[in-house]
C-alpha cells in the first residue's frame, strides 16, 4: 500500500529540547515537502526536496532544518523549538517526472506541542 | 507569484443542500489545481484535480471547473451529505524549474458542516 508515515503522530516537548519528526514514503518518490497547518492560515510550506541531497525552502523555513540522504526519508528537525512552533505538521511526497497535476500524497500529520 | 484565495468559513448546510466553496488563485505561468479534503483527525486527500483550462475535475459528486479566464477553480456539489463533514482546501501547484511537478500553494481551507 502507498504510504507516507509520520512520526510521531503526537507530541508534547519543552522550549528548546531538540526533536526530530521522521517521514518515510514508499513509493520511491523524488519529491517529498514539509508543510505545517494552522488555524486560519492553511498549509504553509517549511521545506521541500526535490531528490536525493536536494532540498530548497519554502514559505516558513525559520527554525527547521530538514535533510535528504536517503530517497526515502525526509526528516524534519527542530533544533531548539519554541512555542510558535506549536502546530499540525504534515510530510508529502510525489513523483518528480510525471505529467501535470501529479497526485501528491500527504501523510497523517503529527501534532507538536511546545511549552 | 502564485496564491490562492478560498472563501472563508465556517460553511455550515443542512443534508442535501447544495454546495459551493469558492476558489480563485493567482499564478504566473500555467498551474494545475486542486481540491484537498481534510477529514476529523486525518491527513489531506486529494478530492479531484484539474491540469489545463476547461478541465472538470469530479470525484464522489463533488465537481470544479478550470476557468482560466476568471483564474476561478469553485467547488460544487449538488446535495451534501453529513459525511462530506470536513476542511475542503483549494491548492495549485506551479512547474519547478522546467520539470512538470512543482510545489503546492494552499487556500487558507474552508470548514464545512452537513447538518442532518
Amino acid at each position: 500500500e502507498a504510504q507516507v508515515t509520520q512520526n510521531p503522530r503526537y507530541l508534547i516537548t519543552v522550549t528548546g529540547k531538540k526533536l526530530t519528526v521522521t517521514c518515510s514514503q514508499n513509493m520511491n518518490h523524488e519529491y517529498m515537502s514539509w508543510y505545517r497547518q494552522d488555524p486560519g492560515l492553511g498549509l504553509r510550506q517549511i521545506y521541500y526536496s526535490m531528490n536525493v541531497e536536494v532540498t530548497d525552502k519554502g514559505d516558513v523555513p525559520e527554525g527547521y532544518k530538514v535533510s535528504r540522504k536517503e530517497k526515502r526519508n525526509f526528516p524534519l528537525i527542530l533544533e531548539s523549538p519554541s512555542p510558535n512552533q506549536t502546530s499540525l505538521y504534515f510530510c508529502a511526497s510525489s513523483p518528480s517526472h510525471a505529467p501535470p497535476g501529479n497526485t501528491i500524497y500527504f501523510g497523517e500529520g503529527s501534532w507538536l506541542t511546545v511549552v | 507569484g502564485n496564491s490562492v484565495t478560498q472563501m472563508e468559513g465556517p460553511v455550515t448546510l443542512s443534508e442535501e443542500a447544495f454546495l459551493t466553496i469558492n476558489c480563485t488563485y493567482t499564478a504566473t505561468g500555467y498551474p494545475s489545481l486542486f481540491w484537498y479534503v481534510q477529514y476529523p483527525g486525518e491527513g489531506l486527500q486529494l478530492l479531484l484535480k484539474a491540469t489545463k483550462a476547461d478541465d472538470k475535475g469530479s470525484n464522489k459528486g463533488f465537481e470544479a471547473t478550470y476557468r482560466k479566464e476568471t483564474t476561478s477553480f469553485h467547488l460544487e456539489k449538488g446535495s451534501v451529505q453529513v459525511s462530506d463533514s470536513a476542511v475542503y482546501f483549494c491548492a495549485l501547484s506551479d512547474r519547478y524549474r522546467g520539470s512538470t511537478l512543482g510545489r503546492l500553494y494552499f487556500g487558507r481551507g474552508t470548514q464545512l458542516t452537513v447538518w442532518p
